[in-house]
């Protein structure tokens, strides 16, 4: 069974940083590429950034390109996301979910961060 | 690259179908057969629902159907259950490496 388990949320000042984890299983990480998503409260949904299976190749969205950085460890089966320079407008739920062609087809529940002095 | 829009609600009564609407430009949806489609109960993560415009992932029953037209992408709900009563997203790949999703519609059974 797959299963995307994303961990590190929290409550960060404007400015600071945050790191993100995504813990993968039932299936061959290092075959995939991951993506991250987000979703403002009461609000929808915006592709974050994206990375290769072998990590070679990662993506970003405007809103976070230069702020955010995407990584991944295939030794242990996990995804990252490394947010800096927080602006309040990052406040969101943020989803790992695994790429199939141009869906995600499985998805993690959620990790809430929350930028606010 | 702005959201793709789509009708803030569709209501339907139960037996009934609601076709939720997705447009956006050549650059996205009328570009490339890569448009997929998410539901979304409260509290929950999406779920995909259809991919590559028409495609059904197995488990997901076939009263839920996907087509396009030009720049505009559709989803169908045949046959309306009250467990369908959620947020449908719609997503579409734009070229290079750029991916947006729709506005979001509540689909709610009467």
């Amino acid at each position: 069974e797959v299963q995307l388990v994303e961990s590190g949320g929290g409550l960060v000042q404007p400015g600071g940083s945050l790191r993100l984890s995504c813990a993968a299983s039932g299936f061959t990480f290092s075959s995939n590429w991951m993506s991250w998503v987000r979703q403002t409260p009461g609000k929808g949904l915006e592709w974050v950034a994206n990375i290769k299976g072998d990590g070679g190749e990662k993506y970003y969205g405007d809103s976070v390109e230069g702020r955010f950085t995407i990584s991944r460890d295939n030794a242990k089966n996990s995804l990252y996301l490394q947010g800096n320079s927080l602006r309040t407008e990052d406040t969101a739920v943020y989803y790992c979910a695994r790429n199939v062609g141009g869906a995600f087809d499985y998805w993690g529940q959620g990790t809430l961060v929350t930028v606010s002095s | 690259h702005s959201a793709l829009t789509q009708p803030p609600s569709a209501p339907g009564s139960p037996g009934q179908s609601v076709t939720i609407s997705c447009t956006g430009t050549s650059s996205d949806v009328g570009g490339y057969n890569y448009v997929s489609w998410y539901q979304q109960h409260p509290g929950k993560a999406p779920k995909l629902m259809i991919f590559e415009v028409t495609k059904r992932p197995s488990g997901v029953p076939d009263r839920f159907s996907g087509s396009k037209s030009g720049n505009t992408a559709s989803l169908t709900v045949s046959g309306l259950q009250a467990e369908d009563e959620a947020d449908y997203y719609c997503f579409s790949y734009a070229g290079g490496n750029n991916f947006v999703f729709g506005t979001g519609t509540k689909v709610t059974v009467l």
